[in-house]
């Protein structure tokens, strides 16, 4: 069973620059997360969704931080403008319902 | 709110024991347990979804008290092998991480 897919691994850019992070989740399942995790720190929900509807995006920064789920499969992640705190991996994770996440290899920014 | 851990870090002995604990401010309805190693990303170890039920995995075990809101990760006999960050992780609807304990086992 192929595992969560997520590109690209490694993005260094200029800080005031935009990114995209794409996902592509275990094929079924019906609920998708992005999580921020900074050096040293655990891993902090952006957001997640249900299918294609979003279920908690309070932790996202909504005036540069963007995504979007379409059809209920694939997901992407934008940031624009980037900043120096954004800095960070991105990670993408999959679950069938309640149960295990399953993560991605992760996104790793650079912003200079 | 984030769960929080104790210990924040832990170094061991191959062979000792350690007990990592997890307590939420908000009722829990089920925890789960990651282990992430260096540049990786977690990797689920278990869930516990009752009260007081232990599960296991390799030496590694859990316990969950929903009236303390609270769960513990109990490893034995740690190896090599062990080294990481542990995460414990909560929630059925929002699903947010604790503040991860590093744990090291040395030779």
């Amino acid at each position: 069973e192929a595992g969560v897919a997520q590109s690209p691994r490694y993005k260094i850019i200029e800080k005031r620059q935009s990114v995209a992070f794409w996902c592509n989740p275990i094929s079924g399942h019906a609920t998708l997360y992005w999580y921020q995790q900074i050096l040293g720190q655990g891993p902090k929900l952006l957001i997640q969704f249900q299918n294609n509807g979003v279920v908690d995006d309070s932790q996202l920064p909504k005036d540069r931080f963007s995504a979007e789920r379409l059809k209920g499969v694939d997901s992407t992640l934008k940031i624009q403008p980037a900043k120096l705190e954004d800095s960070a991996v991105y990670l993408c994770a999959s679950s069938p319902g309640a149960g295990e996440l399953f993560f991605g290899e992760g996104s790793r920014l650079t912003v200079l | 709110q984030q769960p929080v851990q104790s210990p924040q870090a832990v170094i061991l002995r191959e062979g000792e024991d350690a007990v990592i604990n997890c307590s939420s401010s908000k009722a829990l309805y089920s925890v789960h347990w990651y282990r992430q190693k260096h540049g990786e990303a977690p990797v689920f170890l278990m869930i516990l979804l009752k009260g007081g039920e232990q599960k296991g995995h390799e030496k590694i075990s859990a316990s969950f008290n929903e009236k303390k809101q609270q769960s513990s990760l109990y490893l034995t006999a740690s190896q090599l092998s062990y080294s990481g960050t542990y995460f414990c992780g909560t929630g059925t609807y929002k699903y947010i991480f604790g503040t991860g304990t590093r744990l090291k086992v040395l030779a």
